[in-house]
This record gives structure tokens, C-alpha cells and sequence, in this order.
């Protein structure tokens, strides 16, 4: 099993709601990541999970809080977020998260702030 | 400036017809330079990795080559089909000891015609 799944495909919210999107693998990877995607741009790393504990925080506003209740699991909590939070959001996890892992991507949620 | 420049931007081509595309990039010490296929929408897919001692490494009709003294990468795309259409994108990944942060081209998008 070399899947990573997103849950939800697609998420609307506003502005004042609070969402949670998930991300799971069983591929018993120990390093979990978090991107964020605008159309026609690369992904943008936001944190990374090791061991199930944040290792690193690209400087993201924390309307977003991730979570990693286990090592299979990952959560991106959602609160008072802005119209220009609007993106994919992509999940993906690597065996260890050193250079040499590679990363499997998950396919993403689509979300749109309204 | 980015580290990694891809280019053409877009490309259109014919069913059947062979492309490739080019990736440059600066990043230095790298450990790996890895060519990913992105559906619209959907999560990055891995097509290929090499490491900074490989030349080239091949997958089904795509095959990627790798000149780290002109820190230069090209992906071939051989008798192209319609689900080709996609963007693919380069990405090095430099080489520390740390965490997995991923430099990401802006991606080719490329559209195969019938």
C-alpha cells in the first residue's frame, strides 16, 4: 500500500466556520507533511511532522493548526481562515524525513473560503 | 530568485509525438533531483529520482537525464498520449542533514493534442 489519502476532496467554509481536514497513510512512514497549492504554483511546505512531533513551521498563521494524533494520522485544523487561504492542500508523508526519502503526495483537498 | 527554473512554461503537442522538457537549477549540494507528474486538481505522482552521481533513469516512455556540472535535467516524453497531459514538475531536494524541504520548480504544463 503506497497511498496516502486526503479526506475531504473538497471543503467550502467561511469565514467564521471551523473545519478540520485529515490526511492518513499506513505505509509506517514516520515523517508527515503539510503543503499548500494556488493554481499554476508549486507547492508551498507548511509543517512537518516527525515521530509524530512538529519539527518544523514555515512561519504559517496560526488560523491553521496541525495535529498528529498517531503515526498514520494527520490533521490540519481550521479556524477564522481568509479568502486567500483558499487552495489544495496536500498531504504527504516519507519514510524518515531526511533528503533522501522520497515523499508520496496524497491527492489533495480543495478548499475555498467564501 | 527561484532554484530551480523550468522551462518551457506550456507546451502543446500531438498524440504520438516525442517532448522534452528542461530544468536548470542552482541548489548546491543537492542530494537528489526528482521529476514529478501533476494531474489538474490532484496530487504530485514521482516519475523519477536520481541521485547526484546518476545520469539518467527511465520509466516506462519517460526518461530523465542528469548533468550536475551544468546543474541541468531534462525529462523525455516518447510517443505521448492523451493522459500525458498533465504539469510536470522538477524538484531538488538539497543535501543537509535535516528535514526533507523540497525546492520546487513552477512546473511545465504540457497538453497533448489528438
Amino acid at each position: 500500500d503506497t497511498e496516502v489519502t486526503q479526506t475531504p476532496k473538497h471543503l467550502v467554509m467561511g469565514m467564521t466556520n471551523k473545519k478540520s481536514l485529515k490526511c492518513e497513510q499506513h505505509m509506517g512512514h514516520r515523517a508527515m507533511y503539510w503543503y499548500k497549492q494556488k493554481a499554476k504554483k508549486p507547492p508551498e511546505l507548511m509543517f512537518v511532522y516527525s515521530y509524530e512531533k512538529l519539527s518544523i513551521n514555515e512561519s504559517v498563521p496560526s488560523r491553521f493548526s496541525p495535529e498528529c494524533p498517531n503515526s498514520s494520522l494527520l490533521n490540519l485544523h481550521l479556524h477564522a481562515l481568509q479568502p486567500e487561504d483558499s487552495a489544495l492542500y496536500l498531504c504527504a508523508s516519507s519514510q524518515e524525513s531526511g533528503a533522501s526519502y522520497e515523499q508520496y503526495f496524497g491527492p489533495g483537498t480543495r478548499l475555498t473560503v467564501t | 530568485k527561484n532554484q530551480v527554473e523550468q522551462s518551457p512554461q506550456s507546451l502543446i503537442i500531438l498524440e504520438g509525438k516525442n517532448c522534452t522538457l528542461q530544468c536548470n537549477y542552482t541548489v548546491s549540494p543537492f542530494s537528489n533531483l526528482r521529476w514529478y507528474k501533476q494531474d489538474t486538481g490532484r496530487g504530485p505522482v514521482s516519475l523519477t529520482i536520481m541521485t547526484f552521481s546518476e545520469n539518467t533513469k527511465s520509466n516506462g516512455r519517460y526518461t530523465a537525464t542528469l548533468d550536475a556540472d551544468t546543474k541541468q535535467s531534462s525529462l523525455h516524453i516518447t510517443a505521448s498520449q492523451l493522459s500525458d497531459s498533465a504539469s510536470y514538475i522538477c524538484v531538488v531536494t538539497p543535501w543537509s542533514g535535516g528535514y526533507n524541504k523540497l525546492i520546487f520548480g513552477a512546473g511545465t504544463r504540457l497538453a497533448v493534442h489528438p
